[in-house]
């Protein structure tokens, strides 16, 4: 079975511009999470969607945003990207929201800003 | 507010001996869970183990084992019998409280680095 699968891997973009990443679940795993890592940093919280609906946010700017579609496949949006944005986006799937620990991780998307 | 402190930013050890690793947390849940991740070089976070707040057995998963002291806030990595390959950063996490609603995202430290020595 396939893991959770992030796209792109790599992404540079210029100041100023718009980012969509994208993230696929586990098979069967309903919630999907995003997670912002900066350099030297551990994993911060932005969005959780559970069934299609936002279950949870992060202290982001309204610049972030995102959804989950009906096969649970999620989108992360970046607006107005700032340098500060550079970081490790990282996808995580689960069965369930809330109640289950089993969290899965993709191998993220490597945004950078110039 | 809840948080996770890892205050080791970076440790060695001598393959084939064990490891600790610190990690303490604050919350005032009294549910939560407790987890390790490992993050190579290539990204991903790799889960290790997890020990629920009600747990009463410390949690062991191969060569990791978690030495959860509830009353100091504690909730140390063990790595036994150190390997190359376990040479990484290594993530302690809490998930929030699963009462009131709460959407149980994971709140991580900063991390430790582990450099095993051949």
């Amino acid at each position: 079975d396939a893991g959770v699968t992030q796209s792109p891997t790599h992404l540079i973009k210029t100041r100023g511009q718009h980012v969509t990443l994208r993230c696929s679940p586990i098979s069967g795993h309903k919630s999907v999470s995003w997670y912002q890592q900066v350099l030297g940093q551990g994993p911060q919280f932005i969005f959780q969607y559970y069934e299609k609906e936002e279950r949870g946010r992060g202290n982001f700017p309204d610049r972030f945003s995102a959804r989950q579609f009906p096969n649970y496949s999620s989108e992360l949006n970046v607006n107005a990207l700032l340098l500060g944005d550079s970081a490790l986006y990282l996808c995580a799937s689960s069965p369930r929201g809330g109640a289950d620990y089993g969290y899965t991780f993709g191998s993220g998307t490597r945004l950078t800003v110039v | 507010a809840q948080k996770i402190t890892q205050t080791q930013p970076g440790m060695f050890v001598q393959e084939k001996e064990a490891v600790t690793l610190d990690c303490t947390y604050d919350t005032s849940d009294q549910s939560y869970g407790l987890f390790w991740y490992k993050q190579p070089s290539s990204g991903e976070m790799i889960f290790l183990i997890y020990q629920g707040s009600y747990d009463e057995q410390n949690a062991t998963e191969g060569r990791y084992s978690l030495n959860f002291q509830k009353a100091r806030k504690s909730a140390n990595l063990v790595i036994s019998a150190s390997q190359l390959g376990d040479s990484a950063m290594y993530f302690c996490a809490m998930r929030e409280g699963l009462s009131g609603g709460s959407q149980g995202n994971l709140i991580f430290g900063k991390g430790t680095k582990l450099s095993v020595k051949p």
